[in-house]
């Protein structure tokens, strides 16, 4: 497995709380993605970074922020977790967009009672 | 918005037999077709992808085969056994952003 951690690698938490999803990575790739994964639904992309502290939303962004100071690291949060936000979150690599492979780390499962 | 659909949702097969799912996709910029493979539990991983300049592409008991024209892209697997199942995703890349199918949950029965 590449080098790509998750932490926390579960978590619950009451609706309305603010949660912040960590990832880790010591591949040094420019490119970094958070995914939530739902039955019928695939992988879903939240959010996508292409450097550091350039970020962009993808398809399901709505009541999600990310941040990256570092080339290594890139935070979810959800501001006012919500019911819905229950899922199972990855956050993926590339060195490229596009055109390459996208390395998952290994998930974190989020409750929101 | 660009989507790529994905049959179908559930495979069952006997060991030995074949498996092949199949996948739409709207984005006609797509160039880059990935498939990951994700165990019960575990993350997804890539099995196998094809770029938009072959028609198909092997490696050993994995296939996967595209047609731009028609934007359909399937995956094939010869003499299954019961380390295949697991559910599989397709993904289609324009450059910007990966979509990936809702996945098939493939058994392979002993």
């Amino acid at each position: 497995d590449a080098g790509i951690t998750q932490s926390p690698r579960h978590k619950v938490t009451e609706t309305g709380t603010p949660v912040t999803l960590r990832c880790h990575q010591t591949e040094n790739h420019r490119y970094m993605y958070w995914y939530r994964q739902d039955p019928g639904h695939g992988l879903r992309l939240i959010h996508y970074s292409y450097g550091v502290k350039d970020t962009d939303k993808g398809e399901v962004s709505d009541g999600y922020s990310v941040s990256r100071s570092k080339t290594e690291d890139f935070l979810l949060t959800l501001e006012s977790a919500t019911s819905s936000q229950t899922s199972v979150y990855f956050c993926a690599i590339s060195e490229i967009q596009g055109d390459d492979e996208q390395y998952f780390g290994p998930g974190t499962r989020l409750t929101v009672t | 918005g660009e989507n790529v659909e994905q049959h179908p949702s559930t495979l069952s097969v006997q060991e030995g037999d074949s498996a092949v799912i199949k996948c739409t996709y709207s984005d006609s910029a797509s160039n880059y077709f990935p498939w990951y493979k994700q165990e019960l539990g575990k993350r997804p991983q890539l099995i196998i992808d094809i770029r938009s300049n072959v028609g198909e592409k092997k490696d050993q008991r994995i296939a996967v085969t595209l047609n731009k024209t028609a934007k359909h892209f399937s995956l094939h697997i010869t003499e299954t056994q019961p380390e295949d199942s697991a559910v599989y995703f397709c993904a289609s890349d324009g450059g910007f952003k990966t979509i990936f199918g809702a996945g098939t949950r493939l058994f392979v029965k002993a």
